[in-house]
Order: C-alpha cells, then sequence, then structure tokens
C-alpha cells in the first residue's frame, strides 16, 4: 500500500498560516475519522499534534487545527513561529486494519 | 509524563536478527495498543505493525510479515520487537509508539538506531 500523498514542502513567514494537506482513498483517510498528525524535529521522536481529524492534545497550541474533506485531510498552523519548523506527518486507519503514514512534509519558516 | 523506553543502538550483520525492547509505564497493556514505527535515514515514517498486548495477536504491515515479530511481557510492562534476516536497507532507526483505541500514536519511544553493516 503506497503512502498517503503530502507535499513535499511547504513555507512561510512568522505569522503566517500555512496548510499541509494529506490525501489518500475511500479505505483510508476517507473512511474513517482516524486521522492523525505528528511533528518531528532532527533527531527527535515525532510528537501528536492532531487526532482523530480534528482533536488537539492537551496543552497544544490552538494554533494547530485539522479538518478532513473526503479523502483529503488537512493540518493548518496559524500565527507561524520559529519553533514550528519540522517535518509533519499524517497517519490514518485502514480498512485492513492496518496504519499507513503519509510522506511527509518539511515546514519552513522563512 | 507518560514515558516509553527503548533499548539502545544495535549493529548487526546481514542476515542476522535484532530485538529491540520498549518498557512502558504500568498499565499501558491494559487500556492501549503498542506499535512499532521504522524510519530509515532521511526518510520518512512507516508502520510496521502494532497489537493490543492483552488480545495477544499482532498485526503486521505486509512488507514484513514473516520477517517481524512482536511480543510483549506483561510481567514487566516490556514490548519486543524482533526483526530478522536482517538486510542492508533495514538500516534505521525503529520507534514503539503506544496506540490508542482510536488508533492514534500518542507517546514515542525515543528511539533504537539498527545499523546493518558487514
Amino acid at each position: 500500500q503506497s503512502a498517503l500523498t503530502q507535499p513535499a514542502s511547504v513555507s512561510g513567514s512568522p505569522g503566517q498560516s500555512i496548510t499541509i494537506s494529506c490525501t489518500g482513498t475511500s479505505s483510508d483517510v476517507g473512511g474513517y475519522n482516524y486521522v492523525s498528525w505528528y511533528q518531528q524535529h532532527p533527531g527527535k521522536a515525532p510528537k501528536l499534534v492532531i487526532y482523530d481529524v480534528s482533536n488537539r492534545p492537551s496543552g497544544l497550541s490552538n494554533r494547530f487545527s485539522g479538518s478532513k474533506s473526503g479523502n483529503t485531510a488537512s493540518l493548518t498552523i496559524s500565527g507561524l513561529q520559529a519553533e514550528d519548523e519540522a517535518d509533519y506527518y499524517c497517519s490514518s486507519y485502514t480498512s485492513s486494519n492496518t496504519r499507513i503514514f503519509g510522506g511527509g512534509t518539511k515546514l519552513t519558516v522563512l | 509524563q507518560v514515558q516509553l523506553v527503548q533499548s539502545g543502538a544495535e549493529v548487526k550483520k546481514p542476515g542476522s536478527s535484532v530485538k529491540v525492547s520498549c518498557k512502558a509505564p504500568g498499565g499501558t497493556f491494559s487500556n492501549y495498543g503498542i506499535s512499532w514505527v521504522r524510519q530509515a535515514p532521511g526518510q520518512g515514517l512507516e508502520w510496521m505493525g502494532g497489537f493490543v498486548p492483552i488480545f495477544a495477536t499482532p498485526n503486521y504491515a505486509q512488507r514484513f510479515q514473516g520477517r517481524v515479530t512482536m511480543t510483549a511481557d506483561k510481567s514487566t510492562s516490556t514490548a519486543y520487537m524482533e526483526l530478522s534476516s536482517l538486510r542492508f536497507e533495514d538500516t534505521a532507526v525503529y520507534y514503539c509508539a503506544r496506540e490508542r483505541v482510536t488508533k492514534t500514536f500518542d507517546h514515542w519511544g525515543q528511539g533504537t538506531l539498527v545499523t546493518v553493516s558487514s
């Protein structure tokens, strides 16, 4: 099964908003509300930032939000800050009872 | 703060096996699953498989079927991932992650670097 499709890179200036898309199929992203997003800084373990499509873990900034339409999920980061620069991965449950990740998106804060 | 603590880095020869451990807080296995995710150098995340220890029936990604074995020792709250017939391309950081019922990986281990080298 191929990875979910994410843009390789996105960029934005401090204070701006960016959106990262994650496209799958009706057998994964489109079929379940089990989409999550992870932030990974270089050399570090991934960190959960959005779960169940649009929920934020306790204590996480409300600058992070998630949504889904059809087979595409999205992560939006508003009020960009330097510390948001990282790799971001989406993940989804699948109809085969497996999990699948996106290829990852490198966010650059200009 | 939930901490998953993994075993240290390993260097293995092609064709051999590696076993990585992941110690979780007590009680974890009663309410959560454990998945294993790997990341090759400069590459993205790849789900290898996972299971809910109280059910003891792992579910492996197809590409690892026959080469991976995931187990857990409930008495010590430790999960294990063993990968056999190692190839150079298995060089990666291997992570364990606690998985919620809703398939969310909410806490991750620090990662274990496995290097396959002759």
